[in-house]
């Protein structure tokens, strides 16, 4: 298995432009989650997902959008770049409501300029 | 919201030295989980803990799970420089869906 990958490692957008970060599972899991990871403020949830069709609003959403059309992917959707999204974004993903324990991507660096 | 509260933020020890870092919370856990993030990775789950009073190893990693339901310990002993990273205390974040994490104690070993 694969776990969690995540793409793009890297990317520099100008403000205003819009892109997609991917996230894909292989390991069937339901529950899948977006944070982001600002210095020194841990981990900050942004959108999740308890299975495909189906997403809500984290602590931090403003900004970004989620779809999850299939079990295995569930991407993040910037409309309009701003620098406040400059970030590093990690996907997760568990198996299902019992298990605690999340299983993370290694990350997308976005810088906004 | 659930808090936790992680201590202390950064840690600068020289190699062999033994580390320990907490974290509370402002109510009571069922679930503590320490995670450790390498640099330019995410973070993997070093220990889960269960129950009250619970102490569980992984190698040199030790933690516990405080008896007041409400603060955690992890402790690295014989520290060497692949220890290096941060390490995040995290626990069920009010729902069953989702965690809520500390913001992490930044450790540094110097060889």
């Amino acid at each position: 298995n694969a776990g969690v990958t995540q793409t793009p490692k890297f990317r520099i957008l100008k403000i205003g432009q819009s892109m997609t970060l991917q996230c894909a599972q292989d390991m069937n899991h339901n529950y899948m989650y977006w944070y982001r990871q600002d210095p020194g403020m841990g981990l900050k949830l942004i959108y999740y997902s308890v299975g495909a069709g189906i997403t809500d609003k984290g602590e931090v959403p403003n900004g970004y959008n989620v779809s999850r059309s299939t079990t295995e992917d569930f991407p993040l959707r910037l409309e309009l770049a701003a620098p406040s999204q400059t970030s590093v974004y990690f996907c997760a993903s568990k198996p299902g409501q019992n298990q605690e324990t999340q299983y993370f991507g290694p990350g997308t660096r976005l810088l906004v300029l | 919201g659930q808090q936790l509260n992680q201590s202390p933020q950064s840690m600068f020890i020289q190699e062999g030295e033994d580390v320990s870092m907490n974290c509370t919370s402002s109510s009571i856990f069922n679930t503590w989980l320490w995670y450790k993030q390498d640099p330019g990775e995410g973070p993997v789950l070093l220990i889960a803990l269960y129950k009250a009073g619970e102490l569980t190893s992984n190698g040199r990693l030790t933690a516990q799970f405080g008896i007041t339901r409400k603060d955690s310990f992890l402790n690295i002993s014989a520290s060497i420089p692949s220890d290096v990273g941060i390490y995040f205390c995290a626990g069920p974040g009010g729902s069953n869906y989702k965690l809520t994490f500390g913001k992490g104690t930044l450790l540094t070993v110097n060889p």
